[in-house]
């Protein structure tokens, strides 16, 4: 049975990093094949891809997000995490974790307010 | 950047009736290695999206034969056959073929 979940620290100010952590259960990212991607969602809107990384480290990012996206995994926890820098209230959103290729499980949705 | 769009924005229906989705995309979404990365996802109120549809016409696990895909290339279409309660939310079409990953605007299906 395939789970996801993420977490993170629900409020930040602007320009703060944001820490997000996706435990999953399942799989594995040390399987051929196997990915994590991050996904957010502002209220009422729609669904962004963030960043992608795959079983054998290979990353990829959403390029309107520039430089501020960091992915990483370890494998050994099966966790997979994102970093966002200098974020500002545009930021604000719900984060998704789901399992790659197709985005076939999602994670329940940690809330992000970032809020002076 | 492939820019997913999708109509109707909003779409109405009677329960055990018939609606179809269009998404188009503006670069085609074939794939180097001959696949076609086109999915089809469905968000009801309150919750994480879910997969319904891969490549283009694959249902995912536990999907009901309601539901089907089809197009290629740039032209793809969502049917929803004798429409439930529980198929009620925001569809989303999203192309998983070239980075960044795309998704549509989203359809909202309502009861009529």
């Amino acid at each position: 049975q395939v789970t996801l979940k993420e977490s993170g620290p629900g409020i930040l100010q602007p320009s703060q990093t944001l820490s997000l952590t996706c435990t999953f259960s399942g799989f594995s990212l040390s399987t051929y094949g196997m990915g994590v991607g991050w996904i957010r969602q502002p209220s009422g809107k729609g669904l962004e891809w963030l960043a992608n990384i795959w079983w054998d480290d290979d990353k990829y990012y959403n390029p309107s997000l520039k430089n501020r996206l960091t992915i990483s995994k370890d494998t050994s926890n099966n966790q997979a995490f994102l970093k966002i820098t200098n974020v500002d209230t545009a930021d604000t959103a719900t984060y998704y974790c789901a399992r790659s290729w197709y985005f076939d499980f999602w994670g329940p949705g940690t809330m992000v307010t970032v809020s002076s | 950047d492939v820019v997913m769009t999708q109509t109707p924005v909003s779409l109405s229906v009677s329960l055990g009736g018939q609606v179809s989705i269009s998404c188009r995309s503006s670069q085609s979404l074939v794939h180097n290695n001959g696949n076609t990365y086109l999915s089809w996802y469905l968000q009801k109120p309150g919750q994480s999206p879910q997969l319904l549809i891969y490549k283009v016409s694959n249902r995912f696990s536990g999907i009901s034969d309601r539901f089907s895909g089809s197009g290629s290339g740039t032209d793809f279409t969502l049917k929803i056959s004798r429409v439930e309660p529980d198929d009620l939310g925001v569809y989303y079409c999203g192309q998983g073929t070239q980075y960044p990953y795309t998704f549509g605007a989203g359809t909202k299906l309502e009861l009529k």
